[in-house]
C-alpha cells in the first residue's frame, strides 16, 4: 500500500495563477483532510471531507476550494494564488471523523507563490 | 477559541536520557489527544493517542500522561535516541483536529 500520495511535491506559482493539488489514498478511508503548515508552526485545517460526497470548511478555508472526486481522491484548488498561500500542504486520511481514528499523512506539497 | 499549545519550542537532551515534551489545551470538551512526530521534509506520523477517560497510556518507549485538572498532557520518550530528533506535535482529535505549534527535539551525542 502506498498510503497517502500527493502531487506535485514542489510548485512555484506567480500571484494570480491557479493550480490544483492532488491527493489520493489507498486505505479505503472515509475521511480526508487538507492542512497547511507555515514555517515553525503547527498544521491548520483548510477543508475536510467526512465521507465521499461531502466537504466542510476547516479553520482557514479562504482562498481555497476542494473536490472529493471519489472515495480515494481529494483535491485542493487555489483559484488565484497569493503570496500568503506560500506554505507546505499536507493531505491526510482516516477511517472516519470519530475520535480514535488515526490520521495518516502524505509527504506534502511545498508551494511558493511569488 | 480553543487552542493547543506547547510549553517549549525547543528541547535538547542527551542521547540515552529521557525526554519530556509538554502540551496544554484550553477546550475541556476534548475527548481525544494525539501526539505526532514530524521529521524534516516529511508529513506527521502518529506516535500515540489517549482518550480523556484515561490518565496514562504507554507504547514502545513512549508514555503519554493526561492531567485533565490542569488541562495538560505530556509525551515521555525513554532512552532518547538520535532517530527521535524531530518536531513533536500534540493535537486535539475529533471532527476538527487542532494542532499545537510543535516542539523541536534535538538529541545530543
Amino acid at each position: 500500500n502506498a498510503g497517502v500520495t500527493q502531487t506535485p511535491k514542489f510548485q512555484v506559482l506567480k500571484t494570480g495563477q491557479s493550480m490544483t493539488l492532488q491527493c489520493a489514498q489507498d486505505m479505503n478511508h472515509n475521511s480526508m483532510y487538507w492542512y497547511r503548515q507555515d514555517p515553525g508552526m503547527g498544521l491548520r485545517l483548510i477543508y475536510y471531507s467526512a465521507s465521499e460526497g461531502t466537504t466542510d470548511k476547516g479553520e482557514v478555508p479562504n482562498g481555497y476550494n476542494v473536490s472529493r472526486l471519489n472515495k480515494r481522491e481529494f483535491s485542493l484548488r487555489l483559484e488565484s494564488a497569493a503570496p500568503s498561500q506560500t506554505s507546505v500542504y499536507f493531505c491526510a486520511s482516516s477511517e472516519s471523523l470519530q475520535g480514535g481514528n488515526e490520521q495518516f499523512f502524505g509527504p506534502g506539497t511545498r508551494l511558493t507563490v511569488l | 477559541g480553543e487552542s493547543v499549545g506547547l510549553h517549549l519550542p525547543t528541547l535538547s537532551v542527551q542521547e540515552g536520557d529521557n525526554s519530556i515534551i509538554n502540551c496544554a489545551y484550553s477546550n475541556s470538551a476534548s475527548d481525544y489527544f494525539i501526539w505526532y512526530k514530524q521529521e524534516s521534509g516529511k508529513g506527521p506520523q502518529f506516535i500515540i493517542d489517549i482518550r480523556s477517560n484515561m490518565d496514562k497510556r504507554q507504547g514502545q518507549r513512549v508514555t503519554v500522561l493526561l492531567n485533565k485538572t490542569v488541562k495538560h498532557l505530556s509525551l515521555q520518550i525513554a532512552a532518547t535516541q538520535p532517530g527521535d530528533s524531530a518536531v513533536y506535535f500534540c493535537a486535539r482529535g475529533g471532527q476538527n483536529f487542532v494542532f499545537g505549534p510543535g516542539t523541536r527535539l534535538s538529541v545530543l551525542p
